[in-house]
């Protein structure tokens, strides 16, 4: 089955840095690559996600960068701010998988002022 | 409506009662997934209903019974737990499966005494 590995665990940043995310899977049939942040005692929410067809995906401070060939995509947040403090998880899937997603272990992000 | 309900927020349970997680959503998705969060880490899926008919069982013990009575309801039927099942238990839905945004219910807290 999928595997995903997600590294670093943790990452600490000064307010405004930018903030890296790597991820690695095992299955060259994943074809959808969401990150999801959960803040303390909240539920994951989608934050990113990106498709195969697709090398770059942006959204305001918040890029997705996918390299099918490696198997690795990575999460960038640039002007980190206080609130992005969270853990971020990233995710693959199949095509035809029923939806199922294949998490990484997390990443532990703190942000400080 | 555009959110995934799950109740209770919190249940204590001891280890030979019998008690069920209900959770809701009216966005009109056809996949629900039953999703299982340790302290720490990602989360880790149990059962998938696709068009209310159960897609995956990640060979989870027969103490958890899910149910998906309709298309906006997905249950999880708890009897004979162990200590090591208290965990954060997320429902979450999508439009269909694969390549499709998931979005997670608050969860439910429980503890087995």
């Amino acid at each position: 089955g999928e595997n995903v590995e997600q590294h670093p665990s943790t990452l600490s940043v000064q307010e405004g840095d930018s903030a890296v995310i790597k991820c690695t899977y095992s299955d060259s049939a994943s074809n959808y690559f969401p990150w999801y942040k959960q803040e303390l005692g909240k539920r994951p929410q989608l934050i990113i996600d990106i498709r195969s067809n697709v090398g770059e995906k942006k959204d305001q401070r918040i890029a997705v960068t996918l390299n099918k060939t490696a198997k690795h995509f990575s999460l960038h947040i640039t002007e980190t701010q206080p609130e992005d403090s969270a853990v971020y998880f990233c995710a693959a899937s199949m095509a035809d998988s029923w939806g199922k997603l294949q998490f990484g272990a997390g990443t532990q992000v703190v942000v400080t002022p | 409506d555009t959110e995934v309900t799950q109740t209770p927020k919190h249940l204590v349970m001891g280890m030979t009662n019998k008690k069920s997680l209900k959770c809701e959503q009216h966005m009109g998705h056809r996949a629900m997934y039953w999703y299982k969060q340790k302290a720490k880490k990602p989360p880790e899926l149990m059962f998938v209903y696709s068009y209310e008919k159960l897609s995956i069982n990640e060979s989870v013990p027969s103490r958890f019974s899910p149910e998906c009575p309709n298309s906006s309801l997905l249950n999880l039927h708890l009897h004979a737990l162990q200590p090591e099942d208290s965990a954060l238990y997320l429902c979450a839905s999508s439009q269909r499966g694969s390549g499709n945004e998931q979005f997670f219910g608050p969860g439910t807290r429980l503890t087995v005494l």
